[in-house]
């Protein structure tokens, strides 16, 4: 079965620079959300998009800014990178469903340096 | 949300049936129980979830007591690929798209 696919796999950035990161839900899947895991923490969750509109918004930066396209996939852009912002960046798709689980990708891991 | 309470760590021996507990007292009655695992930096996998009647799948059962302020997740014979951090997630989806928030899981351990 299809999964959640990320792009890319790894990145390394140097500080202040800007990243894309890239996320295609499984077909058919309307809800992306975005999560963030630092070096030995537990996902956080950053923000998420239902049938392209912003839904729900956690702690995410305000350097960073996120969309769902009309192919329903996502991006998240981050700007003026700090170190801190080494993780491993996860998206996540579900059908906009009661209950309907989601499913995550294999996350993309961000190396500021 | 209700606040959830898991062991930190846990082991069990590969073949024996793996008893993960959550407790969560303060839920309530239209709040979901959901299960997850993390596998080491792999993106976290959907493993059950319910609202108060046990459910079975493929990986695990749940159970959840008749007041639902604990459960428990039993991976029938666990192997060492069930090595992973398992999040147990209490959350009334709202509409089906209410982002999952985790918290501290428990690590099991599968020993050989």
């Amino acid at each position: 079965a299809a999964g959640v696919i990320q792009s890319p796999r790894h990145l390394i950035k140097e500080k202040r620079e800007t990243a894309t990161l890239k996320c295609y839900p499984i077909p058919r899947h309307d809800t992306v959300y975005w999560y963030q895991q630092g070096p030995g923490q537990d996902p956080q969750f950053l923000i998420s998009f239902y049938e392209k509109m912003q839904s729900d918004k956690g702690s995410i930066p305000d350097r960073f800014s996120a969309q769902q396209f009309s192919d329903y996939h996502s991006e998240l852009n981050m700007s003026s990178l700090e170190l801190g912002d080494s993780a491993l960046y996860f998206c996540a798709s579900s059908l906009g469903q009661n209950n309907s689980p989601l499913h995550f990708g294999n996350g993309t891991r961000l190396t500021v340096t | 949300d209700a606040k959830t309470t898991q062991p930190p760590s846990m082991d069990c021996a590969e073949g024996r049936a793996a008893n993960l507990p959550c407790n969560h007292s303060t839920i309530s009655g239209n709040e979901y129980v959901y299960w997850y695992r993390q596998i080491h930096s792999q993106g976290p996998q959907y493993i059950i979830h319910g609202l108060k009647n046990n459910e079975t799948n493929e990986m695990a059962s749940l159970i959840i007591t008749e007041d639902r302020k604990s459960s428990t997740l039993i991976l029938p014979h666990a192997t060492l690929r069930d090595t992973a951090v398992y999040y147990c997630i209490v959350i009334v989806r709202r509409g089906g798209n209410t982002p999952l928030v985790f918290g501290k899981g428990t690590r099991l351990s599968v020993i050989a």
